[in-house]
C-alpha cells in the first residue's frame, strides 16, 4: 500500500525560508509531486521528483530520497502571497495501476 | 489549448438522487483519476483508470461508479449509496510517457452540495 505524511501546518516569516518535508511508503514507486493549493481552486505544479537530489525551480526546489522514502520542498524569499496549502504526492508504477496518493497537504502561513 | 474541463463548476443534489460529474481531456493521457476534497483536507482518491474500458478502485470508492468508454473522457456518478457526498471534487490525467509524465494536469474542480 501507499502512505503519506506531511506536518499539517507551519508558519514563516514573509523574506524567510521555509522546508517542508514529506515521507512516504509505496510498494513501487514512480515520481514524487509537490503541488500548491489554494482554498477552492485547483492545485498547481510545483515540480517534479523521479531520481534521487535537488530540484531547483526559481524560489522553490524539491529535493527526493527514494531509499529514505523523503522529500522536502524549499520555498525561499517567502511572499505573503506564498500562502497556501503544499500538496505532496506519490505515482505508483504503471505496471501496478499507475496510483497516485496524495497527503493531506501542509497549510503554510506567511507572517509579515 | 490541451487541458482537462470539468463541469458542471457548481452542482446541488437532492437525497436520493444520482448525479454525474463530467471530464474531458483532450491532452491524449492514458491515466486518468477522481479526487474528493473536505474543507481543510487533503485529496482522497475515488477511482483511477490506467487504460479504456479498465479502472480501478481508489481508497474510498464506495458509493461511486465510474466509466471510461474513450481515452479522453471519464466521468464520475456519485450515487445515492454516498450518504455524505458533499465535497469538492477534482478530476486529473497524467502521461505515464517520457513526454508530460512528470505533471499531472488538474480539471478546475465541481462543488458537489447537497440539499
Amino acid at each position: 500500500g501507499q502512505n503519506i505524511d506531511q506536518p499539517t501546518e507551519m508558519t514563516a516569516t514573509e523574506g524567510a525560508i521555509v522546508q517542508i518535508n514529506c515521507t512516504y511508503q509505496t510498494s513501487g514507486f514512480n515520481g514524487l509531486f509537490w503541488y500548491q493549493q489554494h482554498a477552492g481552486e485547483a492545485p498547481t505544479f510545483l515540480s517534479y521528483n523521479v531520481l534521487d537530489g535537488l530540484e531547483e525551480k526559481g524560489r522553490f526546489s524539491s529535493f527526493l530520497s527514494r531509499s529514505k522514502g523523503y522529500s522536502y520542498l524549499l520555498l525561499k524569499e517567502l511572499q505573503m502571497k506564498d500562502s497556501a496549502s503544499y500538496l505532496c504526492a506519490v505515482r505508483g508504477l504503471l505496471n501496478q495501476g499507475g496510483k497516485l496518493i496524495f497527503g493531506q497537504g501542509t497549510e503554510l502561513s506567511v507572517k509579515p | 489549448d490541451g487541458g482537462i474541463t470539468q463541469s458542471p463548476k457548481y452542482l446541488f443534489r437532492k437525497e436520493g438522487q444520482n448525479v454525474t460529474l463530467s471530464c474531458e481531456q483532450n491532452l491524449n493521457h492514458d491515466a486518468m483519476y477522481w479526487y474528493r476534497q473536505d474543507p481543510g483536507q487533503g485529496l482522497r482518491l475515488i477511482y483511477y483508470s490506467q487504460i479504456v474500458n479498465d479502472f480501478q478502485k481508489g481508497d474510498i470508492a464506495e458509493g461511486y461508479s465510474v466509466s471510461r468508454e474513450k481515452k479522453e473522457s471519464f466521468p464520475l456518478t456519485v450515487t445515492s449509496a454516498q450518504k455524505n457526498p458533499t465535497a469538492f471534487y477534482l478530476c486529473a490525467s497524467t502521461d505515464f510517457g517520457t513526454g508530460s509524465g512528470n505533471t499531472i494536469y488538474f480539471g478546475e474542480g465541481s462543488w458537489l452540495t447537497v440539499v
